[in-house]
This record gives C-alpha cells, structure tokens and sequence, in this order.
C-alpha cells in the first residue's frame, strides 16, 4: 500500500506562473519530507526539503508546505521557467530512519514557454 | 568524475544470464542505496549498506545479490532474473544513515528477455 501518493501525473503551467505540485501520505509517523526533481536520462536530484516541525520551508523560487493535520504537502514554484520542466518526486521518512525514504509516483511539469 | 556514477547505463540480458551492476559515488559519503523504479510505481527501496555493513534488505529476492567492497562502490550481482525484474535501477548516496537528502546516480535500464 502506497504511503505517499502525487495523484496528478501531469501538470502543464505557462512561463511566469505558479506552479502548485501536490503529495499525500497516510503515516502519521512521518516526519522529514523531501522533493527530489528529475530530468530524462538523469538521477533524481534533491531540490528542497521541509521537517515536520515547520510549515513552510522556501528557497528561491521554491517553497514547501506542509499541512501536518491534512497529511499533505505542496511545492510552489514562482516563477515557473521552461527548465522547470522535470518530473517532481515527494518522499517522505519517519519511524523507520532517516535512510529509509518513501517515495511518490511523480509528477511530470511542462511549463509552456 | 564527480556526484555518483552507474554502470553501465542500459543492460538487456537472458533470464539464464549473470551480470552485475556498478555504483561509484564521490562525494565521500558512507551510507549507499539500490532503488528499483518500476513503470508507474514509485521508487522501491531495496538495499541499504552503512559504512560498508547492509543495514537494510526491504524483502528482496535472493536473485539480486549487493556487494559493498568500501564506502564508494556498491555493486547489484543478478542473476536468474525474471522479466518483471525489468526496470529502472537507480543507486543512491548520503553522507550516513543518519541523513536524509540522498543524491542518485543516473540509473541503468534493464530488460531481462
């Protein structure tokens, strides 16, 4: 049974808007969340990440909240840009350690130039 | 060469065949990682070596055999696979098993015929 779940396979933003990438996971033990971006060819590469003690986490562009009653997280990018174009991955870790990460399908991102 | 390297990056083999998997981080890390990235699943967890010791095997078929010689080389020993053993294999690594950001290799697409 899926623990993390990104229930949108696809997103396509215009250039210079938001883009709003969401994740959902059912263990309430979770408590460190990561998104990872990956481009075609590549290995996913971490890109931001937010502890459960936090509700918002920014970088740049980036910025990650989370919603610790609602059991969701979010990634904002603003402004979108045409290298954003990627498939975005949430992963969770909790009980079981730091090592052991839990990962989402993903979610491909067009942004449209 | 820099980050972490895999090879080689596409395998087609028999399910009669033995091949093996290579993993080279140069980060100077001590934790490394076998994922298995299968078509629209997330990615699964197989192996995880702490300074050289395997401290995680999440229920993986003897079929696929690790080896962790020293902290940068990590190796995936197959051998009589079966097609659904076909997918993406993504190596990973982090500074110990006490951190969560991992950072991946580029993977090695295999098909087992």
């Amino acid at each position: 049974d899926q623990q993390v779940k990104q229930n949108s396979p696809s997103l396509s933003v215009q250039e210079g808007r938001i883009s709003i990438l969401n994740c959902d996971y059912t263990n309430s033990m979770f408590d460190y969340f990561l998104w990872y971006k990956k481009y075609p060819a590549e290995g996913p590469t971490f890109l931001i990440s937010i502890s459960s003690i936090k509700d918002k986490n920014e970088d740049g562009r980036f910025t990650v909240f989370l919603n610790k009653s609602a059991k969701h997280l979010s990634l904002h990018i603003v402004p979108s840009q045409p290298g954003d174009s990627a498939v975005y991955f949430c992963a969770a870790s909790g009980e079981a350690g730091a090592n052991n990460l839990f990962f989402g399908t993903g979610t491909r991102l067009t942004v449209i130039p | 060469e820099t980050g972490v390297t895999q090879t080689p990056r596409h395998l087609v083999m028999g399910m009669t065949n033995k091949k093996s998997l290579k993993c080279e981080q140069h980060l100077g890390h001590n934790a490394m990682y076998w994922y298995k990235q299968s078509a629209k699943k997330p990615l699964e967890l197989m192996f995880v070596y702490n300074f050289k010791e395997q401290t995680e095997n999440n229920s993986v078929p003897s079929r696929f055999s690790p080896e962790c010689p020293n902290s940068s080389h990590l190796f995936l020993h197959l051998h009589t696979l079966q097609p659904e053993d076909s997918a993406l294999y993504l190596c990973a690594s982090s500074q110990d098993q006490r951190t969560y950001e991992q950072y991946f290799g580029p993977g090695t697409r295999l098909t087992v015929t």
